[in-house]
């Protein structure tokens, strides 16, 4: 596994507030994802990076801004959080296996 | 639009018999497939996989079967167990467009003792 940590593990916060989500990986992959889960549409791509200061959007990108400072970091933001960002968000990387390791996801209620 | 589709929400199966989940594609340039496997509270874990170039992978109690004229896939759990019991999700990508997976919307499995 690669050692993929996210935090918080559960968030609730206020419609307009700033929130920042934390993946931490100790396996050293070059890429990174941030997903998040709903029902009825799955696992959508937000962002991604290929490294260190490199990202990219994916197909939900909008409300959201990541960064990575190091290879081990990955930041999800939501600068002001609404209502429909609730969600479970997931922390993906991928290393030499041609497929994705999970962390356990982060709980996003926003009230 | 959906690119990975899973059409069937839910699925129920006896302890002992076939479990067949499946998923369809619309993107002809994708060439390989995974299946996860997601227990409530956890995060997705790797299930199998399978390239373009093959028809059919197995590993264990798992096969997964690609129909690439029907752009189509399935999972097979024969036997199914009570532990199966989860969300699977199908996933597909492009070796041509980089790194992204699409995932399908999951099918709850659900394995009765």
């Amino acid at each position: 596994d690669a050692g993929i940590t996210q935090s918080p593990r559960h968030k609730v916060t206020e419609t307009g507030t700033p929130v920042t989500l934390r993946c931490h990986q100790t396996e050293n992959h070059r890429y990174m994802y941030w997903y998040r889960q709903d029902p009825g549409h799955g696992l959508r791509l937000i962002h991604y990076s290929y490294g260190v200061k490199d990202t990219d959007k994916g197909e939900v990108s909008d409300g959201y801004s990541v960064s990575r400072s190091k290879t081990e970091d990955f930041l999800l933001t939501l600068e002001s959080a609404t209502s429909s960002q609730t969600s479970v968000y997931f922390c993906a990387t991928r290393g030499v296996i041609y497929g994705y390791t999970f962390g356990s996801g982060t709980r996003l209620t926003v009230v | 639009d959906q690119q990975v589709k899973q059409n069937s929400p839910s699925l129920s199966v006896q302890e002992g018999r076939i479990s067949i989940l499946n998923c369809d594609y619309t993107n002809s340039m994708f060439d390989y497939f995974l299946w996860y496997k997601k227990y409530p509270a956890e995060g997705p874990t790797f299930l199998i996989s399978i390239s373009s170039i093959k028809d059919k992978n197995e590993d264990g109690r798992f096969t997964v079967f690609l129909n690439k004229s029907a752009k189509h896939l399935s999972l097979h759990i024969v036997p199914s167990q009570p532990g199966d019991s989860a969300v699977y999700f199908c996933a597909a990508s492009a070796s041509t467009s980089g790194n992204q997976f699409y995932f399908g919307t999951g099918t709850s499995l659900t394995v009765i003792p």
